[in-house]
């Protein structure tokens, strides 16, 4: 069984802070997805990466998957209110259309 | 353009009863997933369907079953519903079956009584 855990699962900071959140697996995956969802909404879809050593950046959020395709990890500089939601990382390539998901990292930035 | 829809957006039902969820994938997309997220929780894959054919099924009892229309939308229908089978009921759509980046739609919240 393919799992992907993710830490922290609770992350709260002030306005201003920098924070990681990590994706990891005992499984190689073809490509890894990062979505944010709001509450009572479906994942917002932010970056795939698919391959290994890939960095990609969005703004303030960058982006990065392992060597191996096992694990990837999110940087967000200087977070703020606006990015409190909850962090998904879903690894997907290995049975067709079907995506493996982390339980998520609830992000919470006070200002 | 538009993204995926589903409706409704929100259900109430009572254990025992069925029910039938929507979804219309992006124009030109032709493949949809259906995915169950529990509070609390990462989702979870239900099925994949492709040119209305079945791709793919996750770790669900029989009681859910869904289909796929010749426009690309689909219908998730689950029987016998019980307690813990109150959840956000995810779409998303892709271009293609094999297609990792899928895009999803707000969600149908079940609450069953």
């Amino acid at each position: 069984t393919q799992l992907l855990e993710q830490s922290p699962q609770f992350l709260s900071i002030q306005e201003g802070e920098n924070l990681t959140v990590y994706c990891n697996s005992s499984s190689v995956f073809s490509s890894l997805q990062w979505y944010r969802q709001e509450p009572g909404e479906g994942p917002v879809l932010l970056v795939t990466v698919v391959t290994g050593g890939e960095v990609k950046k969005l703004k303030r959020l960058t982006f990065q998957f392992g060597d191996a395709r096992k694990d990837s990890s999110l940087h967000i500089t200087a977070a703020q209110p606006g990015d409190t939601g909850l962090y998904l990382c879903a690894g997907g390539g290995n049975q067709g259309g079907k995506l493996i998901f982390g339980q998520g990292t609830e992000l919470s930035v006070k200002p | 353009d538009a993204g995926v829809t589903q409706s409704p957006t929100h259900l109430i039902k009572t254990r025992g009863q069925h029910v039938t969820l929507r979804c219309s994938p992006i124009s030109g997309h032709k493949s949809v997933s259906w995915y169950q997220q529990v509070l609390g929780q990462g989702p979870q894959f239900i099925f994949q369907y492709y040119e209305k054919e079945e791709r793919g099924r996750g770790n669900f009892p029989d009681r859910f079953s869904a289909r796929q229309f010749p426009n690309y939308s689909s219908e998730l229908n689950v029987n016998a519903l019980l307690l813990g089978d109150s959840a956000l009921y995810l779409c998303a759509s892709s271009w293609d079956y094999h297609m990792d980046t899928q895009y999803f739609g707000p969600g149908t919240r079940l609450t069953v009584l």
